[in-house]
């Protein structure tokens, strides 16, 4: 079946600009979270999604980010005001409901650049 | 604060050598660990995982880690490696004390494999 999708694969912007990057999860999946790479880091959390709701984000680092999930399924990370350091690979992942014990299963990534 | 460090954010190896990465963790509770694999040009990938049992786990392509609580340790190893396992790898964790389940990873290993 199909994995995690995730569009743009590229996104170029200027600094100040507003972005938006979309999650499409596995079917079936009511879980969904985003993550943050940075270049020679591991992938660090940024919000969590269970059905509609975010239930956890604790790892959204300002209020220029904001994330909605409004049907459950698809999830759009919406950047205001980008600034270069928000340069990065956007990683989305989705998992079962049973997440006590299922994996989570990434996206290729949206590679965000602010010039 | 939970965090993962991976010791060898480098390493090379000739065809055929013995692999060992090491990954240890920080958080208190009981908790599942995961190594994810990044190869050239692809998404994270799930090699294998431990939530309970046999803290022997074994995953694909003859990849193995061993979970050894008391030293907050979960290695992971291979006997024998080869060209096609160049590529960066992540050890994760998460809790059952975080309802999120989000994953902690560490900066993560690149593995060079040469033939």
């Amino acid at each position: 079946g199909a994995g995690v999708s995730q569009t743009p694969s590229n996104k170029v912007t200027e600094k100040g600009k507003y972005v938006e990057l979309r999650c499409d999860p596995i079917s079936g999946h009511t879980a969904l979270y985003w993550y943050r790479q940075s270049l020679g880091q591991g992938p660090e959390f940024l919000i969590y999604f269970q059905g509609t709701g975010a239930a956890d984000d604790s790892g959204l680092p300002n209020d220029r980010f904001f994330a909605v999930r409004p049907e459950g399924s698809v999830s759009t990370l919406k950047i205001q005001r980008t600034e270069r350091g928000d340069s990065a690979v956007y990683l989305c992942a989705s998992s079962s409901p049973d997440r006590s014990t299922d994996t989570q299963y990434f996206g290729p990534g949206t590679r965000l650049t602010v010039l | 604060a939970q965090s993962v460090s991976q010791h060898n954010h480098h390493v090379i190896l000739s065809e055929a050598a013995s692999l060992e990465l090491g990954c240890n963790y920080s958080y208190g509770g009981t908790v599942n660990l995961f190594w994810y694999v990044q190869y050239p040009g692809q998404h994270l990938q799930l090699l294998l995982k431990y939530f309970s049992g046999d803290p022997l786990v074994k995953g694909i392509k003859g990849f193995e880690a061993e979970f050894i609580k008391s030293k907050f340790s979960f290695n992971l190893r291979k006997p024998s490696v080869q060209w096609s396992d160049t590529a960066e790898y992540f050890c994760a964790v998460n809790s059952w004390m975080d309802s999120s389940y989000k994953l902690i990873f560490g900066s993560g290993t690149r593995l060079l494999v040469r033939p």
